[in-house]
């Protein structure tokens, strides 16, 4: 158990519609990061934030956004869901900014139909 | 583009055998190769990690062998068990950008 939690484990929803995926970091850890893993464009970095503030940017779409808040556990919004957007999606957090030693979440599998 | 190459995209093994997993990049600014270990159901976990000023680091069976001049780096599992079967994942960092490999899929056979 690496101490990151995420919310929720499922998610089935349709095209078109939002969700939000919940993340809580290590207890200490102030950067959150967020990846997205799917079959055919393996595993992606998509944002980091660090005490409540945006600190890098990947691969993320305009749809999605994140944020972290003040007792720093992030969400990550999904919007205008399409059917490429089904993936796992892991947050994982660390001490600090440096990006040293990682520790992921059990992920939220989205299935988008 | 994939900024970091990773080979084989799976891989048997005999048990006690060697399994070799290989990753290449073009970008030198990158300063951090990490290697991640991923079971089903679960995320990924950071196994070993290497800076390009060492050429190889071990921690028990795992080594990551890294060629500065050729822009690659391996990982090395010795005395491979069954219980390493998993993905791994290797990856190249810099600044605040994370690059990973596709995975590997390692089986090791009893």
């Amino acid at each position: 158990d690496s101490g990151v939690t995420q919310t929720p484990k499922h998610l089935i929803t349709a095209t078109g519609q939002r969700v939000t995926l919940r993340c809580s970091p290590r207890s200490g850890d102030l950067s959150v990061y967020w990846y997205q893993q799917s079959l055919d464009q393996g595993l992606q970095f998509l944002i980091q934030y660090y005490n409540g503030e945006e600190r890098a940017k990947g691969n993320i779409l305009e749809r999605f956004s994140a944020q972290q808040f003040p007792d720093l556990h992030s969400e990550l919004n999904l919007s205008s869901l399409e059917l490429g957007d089904s993936a796992l999606y892991f947050c994982a957090s660390s001490r600090d900014r440096a990006r040293e030693t990682q520790y992921f979440g059990p992920g939220t599998r989205l299935l988008v139909l | 583009q994939q900024q970091v190459k990773q080979s084989p995209q799976s891989l048997i093994v005999q048990k006690g055998g060697i399994s070799i997993i290989n990753c290449a990049y073009e970008n030198t600014a990158f300063d951090y190769f990490p290697w991640y270990q991923q079971f089903p159901g679960k995320g990924p976990a950071l196994l070993i990690a290497i800076r390009p000023d060492v050429s190889e680091k071990k921690e028990g069976r795992f080594t990551i062998s890294f060629n500065k001049s050729a822009k690659q780096f391996s990982l090395h599992i010795m005395d491979s068990q069954p219980g390493d079967s998993a993905t791994y994942f290797c990856a190249a960092s810099y600044g605040n950008q994370f690059y990973f490999g596709t995975g590997t899929s390692l089986t090791v056979i009893p």
